[in-house]
C-alpha cells in the first residue's frame, strides 16, 4: 500500500518552454502532497506544500509563478515548471501522506522525475 | 531553523558487517523516520517511530527514537550488497493537517573495494 506514481520519469525540453510533471497516489487518498528537488549527491530540498483544494504553500526562495502547483483532486498534484531554464534542471520528487486511512504523517514519495532544461 | 546532523556521511561496508548510522537534532521532534533512497529513484520509507525510546526493526533493520526526543539511530545488521545506496534520516513535527519533513544530508553506504 502508499504508493505514488510520478510521470513523467524524465523530460527532457527547450529553454523557455513549460514542463508539467504528475504525481498521483495510487492506493490511498492523499490529503496532502509535497513536491522537492534534489541536485546531485544532496539531500531533498522542499518547494511547496498543497492540500487538495487548496492553495500550495511555497517554501522561501521558490517563485510561485514559477512552479505553478495544482491538486484538484486527492489522488492528483500537478507541477508546472513555466519558462524553463537550464539552472531548473533538477531532479523532482513529489510525496504524499494520508490522514483519511490512518497513515499518519510520514510521506511516501514517488519515483521521481528527472528534467533537463536543453 | 530546525536541522539535523548526520553521520557518517559516507562509509563503506563489506557484505556481512553491521552499519550504525545516526542523527542528531538541536530541537525535538515527535517522529523519525529513516528513508534509503537509490540512484535515480524516490526515497523508500524503512522505518518510522512515534515514541521517544521507541526501538523498531523492519528485518535486518533496527531503528530507535532517542529519549530526548533529538536523536535517532538506524543499524543494519549483516549487510548485503543491495543495501547499497544513501539513506536519509528525517524528523517530523506535526500539526494541524500537515507535517513537514527535515532531512538529514544523507549517509551513502558503498561496497568496499
Amino acid at each position: 500500500g502508499a504508493v505514488v506514481s510520478q510521470h513523467p520519469s524524465w523530460v527532457i525540453c527547450k529553454s523557455g518552454t513549460s514542463v508539467k510533471i504528475e504525481c498521483r497516489s495510487l492506493d490511498f487518498q492523499a490529503t496532502t502532497m509535497f513536491w522537492y528537488r534534489q541536485f546531485p549527491k544532496q539531500s531533498l530540498m522542499l518547494m511547496a506544500t498543497s492540500n487538495e483544494g487548496s492553495k500550495a504553500t511555497y517554501e522561501q526562495g521558490v517563485e510561485k509563478d514559477k512552479f505553478l502547483i495544482n491538486h484538484a483532486s486527492l489522488t492528483l498534484s500537478t507541477l508546472t515548471v513555466t519558462s524553463a531554464h537550464p539552472e531548473d534542471s533538477s531532479f523532482y520528487i513529489c510525496s504524499a501522506t494520508s490522514l483519511l486511512q490512518g497513515l499518519g504523517y510520514e510521506q511516501y514519495f514517488g519515483p521521481g522525475t528527472r528534467l533537463t532544461v536543453t | 531553523g530546525q536541522q539535523l546532523n548526520q553521520s557518517p556521511q559516507s562509509m563503506f561496508i563489506q557484505e556481512g558487517e553491521d552499519v550504525s548510522m545516526n542523527c542528531t537534532s538541536s530541537s525535538i521532534f515527535n517522529t523519525w523516520l529513516w528513508y534509503k533512497q537509490d540512484p535515480g529513484e524516490g526515497p523508500v520509507l524503512l522505518i518510522a517511530l512515534y515514541k521517544a525510546g521507541e526501538l523498531t526493526s523492519n528485518g535486518r533493520l533496527t531503528a530507535q527514537f532517542g529519549i530526548t526526543r533529538k536523536d535517532s539511530f538506524l543499524n543494519i545488521s549483516a549487510s548485503i550488497p543491495s543495501d547499497v545506496g544513501i539513506y536519509f534520516c528525517a524528523g517530523l513535527n506535526y500539526g494541524g493537517s500537515q507535517g513537514n519533513l527535515i532531512f538529514g544530508k544523507g549517509t551513502k553506504l558503498s561496497v568496499k573495494p
